[in-house]
């Protein structure tokens, strides 16, 4: 059964670089058949997508967004990766990865999700 | 602000039946994409409980059930348990985003 895991500094300070990685396990990230996602939810608010990454490195991003956010992946490791530039407070959230079917937009797969809490 | 509108919390008696609404417009469900719920538990990764509007993936029980209409979906959970109470979440495509929006969730307490 794949399995997703995400992985990264619990601690942030402000302007810098928030950088997470999910690893995949149990099944390829270089699938024909799915997209995979970060999603983000911040303390006591609803979830919020940041963006979506295909095996082709095809990426598709939360407008509000674009500009602060990159989202890779590497095949050979078999995880992709989010960096979130520039951050505030306000970008405190736990951060989940997550898989998508190319033909729909649901969220089959989720990970456990990390906790990164922006703060000096 | 969450894309879809849900009621911040619902109850019910065990063995009940309780309904959450999901609001949208006509940039997601009023567009006429698909509604997804999900089921989080506190410290586990959320769960899909139901896709294309009325889908229950293999494991879920058919207490579970969704349907749409028009600009809104509902969830609705019969026969509560004890081990239903968590956060529930819809979701839909939404063409302002270019991806997917979710609601701000309602907390079911049995």
């Amino acid at each position: 059964q794949l399995q997703l895991r995400e992985s990264g500094p619990g601690l942030v300070k402000p302007s810098q670089t928030l950088s997470l990685t999910c690893n995949v396990f149990n099944g390829s990230i270089c699938s024909s058949s799915h997209y995979w996602a970060w999603i983000r939810q911040p303390p006591g608010k609803g979830p919020e997508w940041i963006g979506n990454i295909y095996c082709s490195g095809s990426t598709y991003y939360n407008p509000s967004l674009i500009g602060r956010v990159t989202i890779s992946l590497d095949t050979p490791k078999n995880h992709f990766s989010l960096n979130l530039r520039s951050v505030t407070v306000a970008d405190t959230a736990v951060f989940y990865c997550a898989r998508l079917p190319v033909a729909d937009d649901y969220l089959d797969v989720w990970g456990q999700g990390a906790l990164v809490t922006v703060s000096s | 602000q969450s894309v879809l509108t849900q009621p911040p919390s619902v109850s019910g008696a065990p063995g009940q039946r309780v309904t959450i609404s999901c609001t949208g417009s006509s940039s997601n469900i009023g567009a006429g994409y698909d509604v997804h719920w999900y089921q989080h538990l506190p410290g586990a990764a959320p769960k899909l409980i139901i896709y294309g509007n009325i889908n229950r993936p293999s494991g879920v029980p058919d207490r579970f059930s969704g349907s749409k209409s028009g600009t809104s979906a509902s969830l609705v959970i019969t026969g509560l348990q004890a081990e239903d109470e968590a956060d529930y979440y819809c979701q839909s495509y939404d063409t302002s985003l270019g991806g997917v929006g979710f609601g701000g969730g309602t907390k079911l307490t049995v």
